[in-house]
């Protein structure tokens, strides 16, 4: 089955650390998406992604990193420059065009600790 | 730059009842697309409807429906005989011609009483 996969689940930094989530689809969608949920906030963009090697910065991007080496991945680093990295972190991938929506994965939920 | 408004952070609903979510929004463009989505306690983001701004007629699914008001920049979800499973987090969303980005409002919690 066709889907969007991220990993881990739960994921644990300590202070200062860097940590990497996953992110892979099978879906050949073209365009991939990070985005943060806080309570309260709803969900907010970090980077996006519309073809390989290519990737632009959303609305919160300071603190975080991306790489699109494959189309199939879009992993995001968050960095020790990230002050308040504890959130609910989502991928989701689109079809290119205006009509798609997006495809998300089941989110990793981020805990400094 | 665009942005979408949930005014209700929660709402509540009797089992079988009909509810209603409110959702406005703020653009320039002409040519957009407006979505809900549903994010039931798993947190799994699920697509419930999807309504382009060219198309007059009202979106349907099931038991969702929307009500849409483009003058007004307003896009309700209506929710039919509720079910203990529409209990969600929904978000409304708008996607234009900036690269794809979805912008989401904030979310309204919705909890249904047997």
């Amino acid at each position: 089955d066709g889907g969007i996969t991220q990993s881990p689940k739960y994921l644990f930094r300590k202070e200062g650390q860097n940590v990497t989530l996953s992110c892979e689809q099978n879906l050949n969608h073209d365009a991939m998406y990070w985005y943060r949920q806080d309570p309260g906030q709803g969900l907010r963009l970090i980077y996006y992604s519309q073809i390989v090697n290519d990737f632009q910065k959303g609305d919160i991007a300071e603190g975080y990193s991306v790489s699109r080496e494959k189309k199939e991945s879009f992993p995001l680093t968050v960095t020790s420059a990230q002050k308040n990295p504890t959130a609910f972190y989502l991928c989701a991938s689109s079809m290119a065009g205006r009509s798609y929506g997006y495809t998300f994965g089941s989110g990793t939920r981020l805990t400094v600790v | 730059a665009q942005t979408v408004t949930q005014s209700q952070p929660e709402m509540s609903v009797q089992e079988a009842e009909t509810v209603t979510l409110s959702c406005t929004y703020d653009t320039s463009e002409s040519d957009y697309y407006l979505f809900w989505y549903k994010q039931p306690p798993s947190r799994q983001m699920i697509l419930v409807i999807r309504q382009e701004a060219y198309k007059q007629q009202n979106a349907t699914e099931n038991r969702f429906s929307v009500n849409f008001q483009k003058a007004a920049k307003s896009f309700s979800l209506k929710i039919s005989d509720s079910q203990l499973g529409d209990a969600a987090m929904y978000f409304c969303a708008y996607k234009g011609n900036q690269g794809g980005k979805l912008i989401f409002g904030q979310g309204t919690e919705l909890s249904v009483k047997p």
